[in-house]
């Protein structure tokens, strides 16, 4: 299995700040990452698709980069509904598996 | 609008069985691959189960830790996904939730296993 490790486990921030989460994939997965984040009450919601795609909806202070085995997530400017949890996941092969998770919290 | 909503979720004592369905409108599901992913109580997400449609001969793919105690099945007349889990074990205790490939998600279902 190809296993993820994000960075970092936690984060605090201000509003207004730029962020950047890292994942680190065990093998190259030719681009195919997703973000997710999800919200305390549970909600999950799409960010990211195939490393740099945002999903329909999603503010342009998301993007994503990353080629081979690491990727990453950047917030521009940290907006209050932003402080929430935010995984990556591959699908380049079966398992699909997820990083760890990155807390995202206000400073 | 799209939907899911999974039900059936619960406390169960280890080595019993439980029975998840996943009720979804707003996307065309007869030509979707829908995924069952769990969270554990420790926020982990981990891919459970697949099952891809009908011109895919409805194909399913289990994870290895489940391989065996579940099994994925679908009706489309129903737009609906099921994941029929046996033999629980205490690992087994997150909150499941049904997606088409990540796309959409439900709130999930709560799943507990324990004596």
């Amino acid at each position: 299995d190809i296993q993820m490790t994000q960075t970092p486990s936690s984060m605090p921030a201000s509003l207004g700040e730029r962020v950047t989460i890292s994942c680190r994939a065990s093998q190259g997965i030719s681009n195919y990452l997703n973000w997710y984040q999800q919200k305390p009450d549970g909600t999950i919601k799409p960010l990211i698709y195939y490393t740099s795609n945002l999903q329909s909806g999603v503010p342009s202070r998301f993007s994503g980069s990353g080629s081979g085995t690491d990727y990453s997530l950047t917030i521009s400017s940290l907006e209050p509904e932003d402080f929430a949890m935010y995984y990556c996941q591959q699908y380049d092969s079966s398992p699909l598996t997820f990083g760890s998770g990155t807390k995202l919290e206000i400073k | 609008e799209v939907q899911l909503v999974e039900t059936g979720g619960g406390l169960v004592q280890p080595g019993k069985s439980l029975k998840l369905t996943c009720a979804t409108s707003g996307f065309t599901f007869s030509n979707a691959w829908m995924d069952w992913v769990r969270q554990s109580p420790e926020k982990q997400l981990e891919w459970v189960a697949q099952i891809k449609d009908k011109s895919n001969n409805y194909a399913t793919y289990y994870a290895e830790s489940v391989k065996g105690r579940f099994t994925i099945s679908r009706d489309d007349s129903k737009s609906s996904v099921y994941l029929q889990m046996n033999s629980l074990k205490e690992e087994d205790t997150a909150i499941y939730y049904c997606t088409p490939g990540g796309l959409f998600w439900g709130q999930g279902a709560s799943v507990t296993v324990s004596s």
